[in-house]
């Protein structure tokens, strides 16, 4: 079973900083890995797969790097709305199987 | 506009039974894979299976296997959640997820509103 760890649990920023998130696989799992972002009360929200791909609508501010255990997640000038829970995902295509990291919540300072 | 909607939020006593569900528009739902994703209160996302409409393929978390049941209704562009009989422990928001394909490559990328559930005696 692979096993996705993401750091820091918590970064408390400023709008307009720049971030990076961080999250490792505990073997390989070449750029099989998705970024989510969650607002409270609503559902994951698609930023990037194939660990750095931005999904259709993703702002250019939100890129994604990294591939075989070690991957991140920069967001370039925070802005308001981008103040959330970020999740990654891996994805193993057959047979279909997910696992998620335990989140890195990003908050106001 | 592709979308999954999902059922209501539910209020359960312990021991009780209860089914929700997931439907699918704006796309050939028989042809993607969904899952089911659960997320308890103040936690991060667990995913607990997958289903393919097509013929009822159906891949399990271990970690929930025997725990609930997903299935899906054809007919009707429908996957479902269920739980024989609940305990507290089950209370939690899930989500229904499509696995689509962006520029060729499997993502999980359209997902329900979810459905809370209460569990409380």
């Amino acid at each position: 079973e692979i096993v996705m760890t993401q750091s820091p649990a918590t970064l408390s920023v400023s709008p307009g900083d720049t971030v990076t998130l961080s999250c490792r696989a505990s073997q390989s799992i070449s750029n099989g890995l998705a970024w989510y972002l969650q607002k409270t009360g609503q559902p994951p929200k698609l930023l990037i797969y194939a660990a750095s791909n931005r999904a259709p609508g993703v702002p250019d501010r939100f890129s994604g790097s990294g591939s075989g255990t070690e991957f991140t997640l920069t967001i370039s000038t925070l802005q308001s709305e981008d103040f959330a829970v970020y999740y990654c995902q891996q994805y193993r295509t057959w047979p279909p199987a997910l696992t998620f990291g335990g989140g890195t919540k990003v908050e106001i300072k | 506009e592709v979308q999954l909607v999902q059922s209501g939020a539910e209020a359960k006593k312990p021991g009780q039974s209860l089914k929700i569900s997931c439907q699918g528009s704006g796309y050939n739902f028989a042809n993607y894979w969904v899952a089911w994703v659960r997320q308890m209160p103040g936690k991060g996302l667990e995913w607990m299976g997958f289903i393919y409409p097509v013929d009822s393929d159906t891949r399990y978390n271990p970690s929930f296997e025997g725990q609930v049941t997903i299935s899906v209704d054809k007919s009707t562009d429908t996957a479902y959640l269920q739980w024989a009989r609940l305990q507290a422990s089950d209370t939690a928001t899930y989500y229904c997820a499509r696995r689509g394909r962006i520029s060729g490559m499997y993502v999980v990328d359209v997902w329900g509103q979810g459905t809370t559930v209460t569990v409380s005696s």
